[in-house]
């Protein structure tokens, strides 16, 4: 049990849905994060929120979109995906402040395959 | 975005001997993390380095911080199969809450 918990832990879905991701952190963090992490290339950083803001985004497609509705949940809407965006997605958070970020705890991850 | 190079990609050993992975950055870092990910889990942050030649000890686990802070290593010595995993470090140069650059990792493989 990390304190940031993600669901769906699996999703398989068409290029022509919509599905969202979800995470929930119990820690206090200020500041939450989506990774992505392939069996090419892993862990890209996606997406940086800090206190609800977005801060960060590291060119991702839109067809990702981003949500942080307050400092402990992040959503990742996912719509028309192609096959190379099956990945495992992982959701982190930390306490940041000052010139340093804090250590990252991430979630189990959502894995994810598009058909 | 910050870059980091971590080597080697894989390392093989047999059960009980040592292990060293590096990262490297061409600029100077704020600090440098570590985390470890089994097979089938997620990261996990193991250590933190800040200063200029910081040496940090864990157990079997030895962290190195560079004197220009622009390079890192970990090294574990009488390897266990319990570290089996990957090993990666991960870098923050700048101010705020930017999002850590992480290294490739380090696949560590352990022959009993």
């Amino acid at each position: 049990e990390t304190g940031v918990t993600q669901t769906p832990r699996h999703l398989v879905m068409g290029m022509t849905n919509k599905k969202s991701l979800k995470c929930e952190q119990h820690l206090g963090h200020n500041a939450m994060y989506w990774y992505k992490q392939s069996a090419k290339k892993p862990l890209e950083l996606m997406f940086v929120y800090n206190f609800k803001e977005q801060t960060e985004n590291n060119s991702v497609p839109s067809r990702f979109s981003p949500e942080c509705p307050n400092s402990s949940h992040l959503f990742l809407h996912l719509h028309t995906l192609q096959p190379e965006d099956s990945a495992l997605y992982l959701c982190a958070s930390s306490q940041a402040g000052g010139t340093m970020t804090g250590e990252l705890f991430f979630g189990e991850g959502s894995r994810l395959t598009v058909l | 975005g910050q870059q980091v190079m971590q080597i080697p990609q894989y390392q093989h050993v047999q059960e009980g001997e040592d292990f060293t992975t590096y990262c490297n950055s061409s600029t100077t870092l704020s600090n440098i993390q570590w985390y470890k990910q089994r097979p089938g889990g997620h990261p996990v942050f193991l250590i933190q380095l800040v200063k200029s030649g910081e040496v940090k000890k864990q157990k079997r686990l030895t962290f190195q911080f560079g004197e220009a802070k622009k390079n890192s290593s970990l090294h574990i010595t009488a390897t266990q199969t319990t570290d089996v995993g990957t090993y990666f470090c991960a870098a923050y140069s700048g101010g705020g809450a930017d999002g850590l650059t992480f290294g490739k990792g380090t696949h560590l493989i352990i022959q009993p």
